[in-house]
């Protein structure tokens, strides 16, 4: 069973501070990995992709890849009360036969950015 | 990324009664897809909307419950059949974009549904 787990939180970080999101999958033929940001009663807005082993960085946003270890992180630098909302890690797999990409979500971490 | 619209973005149902879901995207898309978001919980994939042929379903997720047309690159609806209270949730579409090398996911706002 293909499956995506994080840690529901609640997360809770002073402003300012670094929050560390992690995930990890089950399937190692997961090749597409992004985190999607989603604020209560509002649908889900992509953070950042990342599809190589290593760091990519954009802006405040980290994200941090291992496929040997089979897990994605998100680091938010300078957490700011606005970064509060859920976040969610979902995967994809290519479908075999099928010429299409199945995305799988994780539960998703909420954090909370205390003033 | 491209404009995504559903209508409704809510609605307030009787059991037993149908509603259709409307996404429409102002750009060319690839894949068109549709989720559920049931309270709580996280983004469950009900089924692929394929251009012009019968959609790919998810396992349990049926056509009977859940019939999908995509007319064209741009549109797709959903309808909810036979609505139960179980049924309340939040349905979301996304879109993979043609214009792009990637297969990120964009959502639309989503439909919040009440059966009562």
């Amino acid at each position: 069973q293909k499956e995506v787990e994080q840690n529901s939180g609640p997360l809770s970080v002073p402003e300012g501070a670094i929050a560390s999101l992690n995930c990890t999958y089950s399937d190692r033929g997961s090749q597409s990995f992004f985190w999607y940001r989603q604020y209560s009663g509002k649908s889900p807005e992509l953070i950042m992709f990342i599809y190589s082993n290593g760091d990519k960085e954009d802006g405040r946003f980290t994200a941090q890849l291992n496929k040997a270890s089979q897990y994605v992180s998100l680091l938010i630098r300078d957490s700011q009360p606005s970064d509060s909302a859920t976040y969610l890690c979902a995967v994809t797999l290519r479908n075999s036969g099928a010429g299409s990409y199945q995305l799988t979500f994780g539960k998703g971490t909420k954090l909370s950015v205390i003033p | 990324s491209a404009v995504i619209s559903q209508k409704p973005s809510r609605d307030i149902c009787q059991r037993g009664t149908s509603l259709t879901i409307q996404c429409q995207v102002d750009s060319q898309v690839t894949m068109m897809f549709w989720y559920r978001q049931q309270p709580g919980q996280s983004l469950t994939l009900i089924a692929t909307a394929n251009q012009g042929s019968e959609a790919t379903y998810e396992s349990g997720f049926v056509i009977d419950k859940f019939p999908i047309s995509r007319p064209n690159l741009t549109f797709s609806t959903l309808t909810v059949s036979n609505m139960s209270p179980e049924d309340s949730s939040i349905y979301l579409c996304s879109v993979e974009l043609l214009d792009t090398s990637t297969d990120t996911q964009y959502f639309g706002p989503g439909t919040r549904l009440t059966v009562l």
